[in-house]
């Protein structure tokens, strides 16, 4: 298994500022994930941040919205930049240790006013 | 494309008496099948998975899934349910397709347990 630990762990922004969420994960990882979920709803990919390569985005998602680094083996973050009260949401990171299940950070929770 | 389907929205069922929490599946190729729980205010934890092997798959807390490749389903079961099993519940499913970005794990809507002393 992993820790990962995820900051902040929530979050109240105002419309138009951007929030970066940094997730850091106990063993070094190739492939971490973030998602989005609304409480009680399921989870929707945002993209897969791969070590030295640039992020790779699902469809509805954009690098201008949601800008992701990745730059080592066991740190990510991803910025919710330009904020509207669509936006507020638990955001969580994940990584596959090969076994192929995921496990996840505990979230961080943002509400935009 | 690949889907997961989880029927109902909530199950309720007594403590004592056995559980099943529904899930079908498409997917190309060779599925990977996993289950999933989440406790209030928590992240999501691992429960069990599928990659291959034996149809019926043992995993934490007692909790147990069967592989139905015939009727595309992989549905978790329990013998008898716990009052602290109640929590929400979540099929994913993840294809053998190497992508630029990885593999893609995509999760079903969720079933919320309730399990009444």
């Amino acid at each position: 298994s992993a820790v990962i630990s995820q900051k902040p762990s929530r979050d109240i922004c105002q419309r138009g500022t951007s929030l970066t969420i940094q997730c850091q994960v106990d063993s070094q990882v190739t492939m971490m994930f973030w998602y989005r979920q609304q409480p009680g709803q399921s989870l929707t990919l945002i993209a897969t941040a791969n070590q030295g390569s640039e992020a790779t985005y699902e469809s509805g998602f954009v690098i201008d919205k949601f800008p992701i680094s990745r730059p080592n083996l066991t740190f990510s973050t991803l910025t919710v930049s330009n904020m509207s009260p669509e936006d507020s949401s638990i955001y969580l990171c994940s990584v596959d240790l090969r076994g192929g299940e995921l496990f996840f950070g505990e979230g961080s929770r943002l509400t935009v006013l | 494309a690949q889907s997961v389907a989880q029927p109902e929205d909530q199950v309720n069922v007594a403590e004592g008496n056995p559980l099943t929490v529904k899930c079908t599946y498409s997917v190309s190729g060779n599925p990977y099948l996993f289950w999933y729980v989440q406790y209030p205010n928590r992240g999501l934890q691992f429960l069990l998975k599928y990659i291959t092997g034996d149809n019926l798959v043992k995993g934490s807390y007692g909790f147990e899934a069967e592989f139905n490749k015939s009727q595309t389903s992989f549905h978790l079961k329990k013998p008898s349910a716990l009052v602290s099993d109640s929590a929400l519940y979540f099929c994913a499913v993840r294809d053998g397709l190497m992508r630029a970005g990885g593999f893609k794990t995509i999760f079903g809507a969720g079933t919320r347990l309730f399990v009444k002393a």
